[in-house]
């Protein structure tokens, strides 16, 4: 079976720009979450989508969005870059119920300059 | 390789030995924990969960114990090899299982 897959694996984007990262998740996982991961914060939840649906959402501005499609694959969205959002970004899947684990992608490294 | 963490703990084990990577966690109503392992480049890889009606699972040279008295949770590696050289962060859930508080992750270097 196939893992995460996420695209692209590098982006480099200016301040004030947007920018949307791809996810696939596992062949049959229905729940797809994004986090956020720096040197300084770790890793810090951003958003879980289910059957179309945010289900849950962390601490991050408005700026961060996201969406899920029928087929489960999700993008995720910042606007109006700022300096402070390089960072790598990785998508997980679980099958949605019970106490599945998470299981990430590579991830989407961005830099803002 | 891409760095997780600047000033991560480290632990340093000899090829064969055993390995003990010990996380503290913060909520006491956690009731299901992960570890995992990330490489250099790589996104965190599912190691085992523990639920915590259990103080104890053993994966393949894996074993997670979970003292909830104390609120702490370890990670035993036996027969420690160089691919197992890697960031390991512990997890704890706090809402639905996806969403999921992260440690801040020890680094675990595997000397021959």
């Amino acid at each position: 079976k196939a893992g995460v897959t996420q695209t692209p694996r590098y982006l480099i984007k200016t301040r004030g720009q947007q920018v949307t990262l791809s996810c696939s998740p596992i062949s049959g996982h229905r729940s797809v979450s994004w986090y956020q991961q720096t040197p300084g914060q770790g890793l810090q939840f951003l958003f879980e989508y289910f059957s179309e649906t945010q289900r849950n959402k962390g601490n991050f501005p408005g700026r961060f969005s996201g969406r899920q499609f029928s087929n489960s694959r999700s993008e995720m969205n910042v606007s109006t870059l700022e300096l402070g959002d390089s960072a790598l970004y990785l998508c997980a899947s679980r099958l949605g119920t019970g106490d599945s684990p998470l299981h990430f992608g590579n991830g989407t490294r961005l830099t803002v300059t | 390789g891409e760095s997780v963490g600047l000033h991560l703990p480290t632990l340093s084990v000899q090829e064969g030995d055993n390995s003990i990577i010990n996380c503290a966690y913060s909520n006491s109503a956690s009731d299901y924990f992960i570890w995992y392992k990330q490489e250099s480049g790589k996104g965190p890889q599912f190691i085992i969960d523990i639920r915590s009606n259990m103080d104890k699972r053993q994966g393949q040279r894996v074993t997670v114990l979970l003292n909830k008295t104390v609120k702490h949770l370890s990670l035993q590696i036996a027969a420690t090899q160089p691919g197992d050289s890697a960031v390991y962060f512990c997890a704890e859930r706090t809402g639905t299982a996806s969403k999921l508080t992260f440690g801040t992750g020890t680094r675990l270097q595997v000397t021959l």
